[in-house]
């Protein structure tokens, strides 16, 4: 599965946008790009996945640059309750399913 | 709630003493997971069932470490002669086989050796 680099944390005002970067530079035509995050203290939660067309779901949106080297996570009205460690994941689907976490971003939404 | 339960979600035990977590999935999924977390790092894959059957163990699993899915439902997961080292949150996750392959994690079990 190919690596993935996120900036190590970000701030985010509470209401606002919050966009979280992703490159994964080396990644190959059949992986897909996962977000996961986790709240302190919980286990990860799934957030959302994409191939290479841009994917929105109730949490959130994915943004997959055209040649699929980067996305963009995007947490339209980011709330407290958004602060957490997001981690970009790519992995192939004919794998085993485990899932290779990185450091992640952690997010900080502040009021 | 019928999501994935893990207990006991904190153990506390003496370096030397065996130690052993259970993790209940969700219902219909047959895949189970195991991933071991340190503070400030992110979860790491230890090893996963599909149904009864242990698919792969990764190389962090020692011969301390052993798991189990009797029946295809339930998973545990014992640590013998427990070191400090083990202390960490020990996360189960579980998925369908087919389909998203999204994982559904429990809370975890945090082990603290002493």
């Amino acid at each position: 599965d190919a690596k993935t680099t996120q900036p190590p944390s970000m701030d985010c005002a509470e209401g606002r946008a919050a966009n979280l970067p992703c490159n994964h530079s080396t990644i190959s035509g059949n992986e897909y790009v996962y977000w996961y995050r986790q709240i302190h203290s919980q286990g990860p939660q799934y957030i959302i996945h994409g191939l290479k067309n841009n994917e929105t779901n109730e949490m959130a949106s994915l943004i997959i640059t055209e040649d699929r080297k980067s996305s963009t996570l995007i947490l339209p009205h980011a709330t407290l309750r958004d602060t957490a460690v997001y981690y970009c994941i790519v992995r192939g689907y004919s794998n085993t399913g485990k899932l290779i976490f990185g450091q992640g971003t952690t997010l900080q939404v502040k009021p | 709630d019928t999501g994935v339960s893990q207990n006991p979600r904190h153990k506390i035990t003496k370096r030397g003493q065996n130690v052993t977590f259970r993790c209940d999935p969700i219902s219909e999924h047959n895949r189970l997971y195991w991933y071991r977390q340190t503070l400030g790092q992110g979860p790491e894959f230890l090893t996963y069932f599909q149904n009864e059957a242990q698919l792969e163990k990764s190389r962090l699993l020692s011969d301390r470490f052993s798991a189990e899915r009797p029946k295809g439902s339930f998973s545990t997961l014992e640590i013998q002669r427990t070191e400090q080292g083990d202390s960490a949150m020990y996360l189960c996750a579980s998925s369908l086989e087919e389909g998203t392959y999204e994982q559904y994690f429990g809370p975890g079990t945090r082990l603290t050796v002493t």
